[in-house]
C-alpha cells in the first residue's frame, strides 16, 4: 500500500478483555516496528520484526503483551487482560531495511482501557 | 541502555530561528535522528546525522557531536506550521531500536 496501515483507529475495551491491534506495513519493507505513545510522552519501542522473526522483543513491558509477524508482512499486537496503563496509541513502523533508521509510521491505534 | 533527553516545551515567533537541543548517553550508537510529529498524527522523518558536523535541507538543520553526545535541530524562518512536536532518536549499535526522547512540543506564535 501507499503508507502504513493500522487497525483499528481507535479502540475501547474493559479492564481484563483481549485485544488485537493489527499492522499492514508498506509492501517490500522487511522491517516492522511496534511502539507504544503515551499523551506527551516520546514513542516508547516495543518490538522489532526482521521479516518473519522478533528480531528483538526487549521493549514488551510484560508477558501480557505478544506480537506476530507470520507471514512477513501483516503483524498483529495482542494484549491480554487488559489494565488501564495500557491505554496509549500503539504505534507500527516499518522500514526497506534493517538499520536505516527512516522509519515510516501509521497513523496508530489509540487504546482505551475502562 | 540509551537515555535521551530534550526540552519538553518551546515557544518561538513566526519568522524566527528556533534551535532544539537533544542530549544522550548510549550503550552503543549508530546515528541520531529528527523527527517531526503534529497533534494527533504520526512522526515523521526529518533528518539524520551519523557523523559530526552540520547537515542542512531547506529550513532545517541537524548537528550532531558524537563525543559530546550532543545534538541540535534548528529551524530557521518559522512558520506556523511548523508548530508540533519535535523528538530525538538514537539508534543503537545493532541498528534495530530506535529510542525517542519525550519529544520538544514547539509553539510558533504570530
Amino acid at each position: 500500500g501507499a503508507g502504513v496501515s493500522q487497525t483499528p483507529s481507535n479502540k475501547v475495551t474493559e479492564k481484563g478483555k483481549y485485544v488485537e491491534l493489527r499492522c499492514d506495513p508498506i509492501s517490500g519493507h522487511t522491517a516492522l516496528y511496534w511502539y507504544r505513545q503515551s499523551l506527551g510522552q516520546g514513542p516508547e519501542f516495543l518490538i522489532y520484526f526482521q521479516g518473519t522473526g522478533a528480531a528483538d522483543d526487549s521493549g514488551l513491558p510484560n508477558d501480557r503483551f505478544f506480537a506476530v509477524r507470520p507471514e512477513g508482512s501483516v503483524s498483529t499486537l495482542k494484549i491480554q487482560r487488559t489494565e488501564r496503563g495500557d491505554s496509549a496509541v500503539y504505534l507500527c513502523a516499518s522500514s526497506q531495511v534493517r538499520g536505516t533508521g527512516e522509519l515510516f509510521f501509521g497513523e496508530g491505534s489509540r487504546l482505551t482501557v475502562l | 541502555g540509551q537515555n535521551i533527553d530534550q526540552p519538553t516545551e518551546m515557544t518561538a515567533t513566526e519568522g524566527a530561528i528556533v534551535q532544539i537541543n537533544c542530549t544522550y548517553q548510549t550503550s552503543g550508537f549508530n546515528g541520531l535522528f529528527w523527527y517531526q510529529q503534529h497533534a494527533g498524527e504520526a512522526p515523521t522523518f526529518l533528518s539524520y546525522n551519523v557523523l559530526d558536523g552540520l547537515e542542512e535541507k531547506g529550513r532545517f538543520s541537524s548537528f550532531l557531536s558524537r563525543s559530546k553526545g550532543y545534538s541540535y535541530l534548528l529551524l530557521k524562518e518559522l512558520q506556523m506550521k511548523d508548530s508540533a512536536s519535535y523528538l530525538c532518536a538514537a539508534f543503537n549499535n545493532a541498528g534495530n531500536m530506535l529510542t525517542f526522547g519525550g519529544g520538544t512540543r514547539l509553539m510558533v506564535k504570530p
